[in-house]
């Protein structure tokens, strides 16, 4: 079945470490992003990369970083300048269908700072 | 420019009853607005879209409304059931150029048995 897969489905950090978050898609999608979801908040968009060894920062990269070097691949870092990284964290891919940017998300990854 | 609001934050509604969700979005260069499902632990799916080229769209129960010119649309649930119970984001998008979405604050229903 084709799909993303996201790991690992719970992370404990302490202060001062940087995680990374994982994000397998077997879609064939051209593009990856990576969004953070907090109560209340919405969705709200990290790092997005609309083709390989290419991205772009959303609205919150801060603290963050990723790096796209196989289409199939997108991995995310907390950084230790992340000021508040206790989050959900979403990885979604899309293909252009019919004029239309259908995103297609994993089961996301909850990150925990003790 | 780029904000979607949406509301209510949270609902409750009797099973059978309609769930009504607004959202309201500013950027009149939008053409194109999902409607994602979000079930606890879960990553969002695509539930039902619109473009502002038509004004209702329907799939089952769920249904689009969409008044481009006062830059609203909303999600309506008829015949609610218990397994709607979840939470649904609107976001608006593009269907050219650049791939990003902006997402609403999102709304909590839960039905009632």
């Amino acid at each position: 079945d084709g799909g993303i897969t996201q790991s690992p489905k719970y992370l404990f950090r302490k202060e001062g470490q940087n995680v990374t978050l994982s994000c397998e898609q077997n879609l064939n999608h051209d593009a990856m992003y990576w969004y953070r979801q907090d109560p209340g908040q919405g969705l709200r968009l990290i790092y997005y990369s609309q083709i390989v060894n290419d991205f772009q920062k959303g609205d919150i990269a801060e603290g963050y970083s990723v790096s796209r070097e196989k289409k199939e691949s997108f991995p995310l870092t907390v950084t230790s300048a992340q000021k508040n990284p206790t989050a959900f964290y979403l990885c979604a891919s899309s293909m252009r269908a019919s004029g239309a940017n259908v995103l297609t998300f994993g089961a996301g990854s909850r990150l925990t700072v003790l | 420019q780029q904000q979607v609001k949406q509301s209510p934050q949270s609902l409750i509604v009797q099973k059978g009853g309609i769930s009504i969700i607004n959202c309201a979005y500013e950027n009149t260069a939008f053409d194109y607005f999902p409607w994602y499902q979000q079930f606890p632990g879960k990553g969002p799916a695509l539930l039902i879209a619109i473009r502002p080229d038509v004004s209702e769209k329907k799939e089952g129960r769920f249904t689009i409304s969409f008044n481009k010119s006062a830059k609203q649309f909303s999600l309506h649930i008829m015949d609610s059931q218990p397994g709607d119970s979840a939470t649904y984001f609107c976001a608006a998008g593009f269907t050219s150029g650049t791939y990003k979405y902006i997402f609403g604050t999102g709304t909590r229903l839960k039905v009632l048995a």
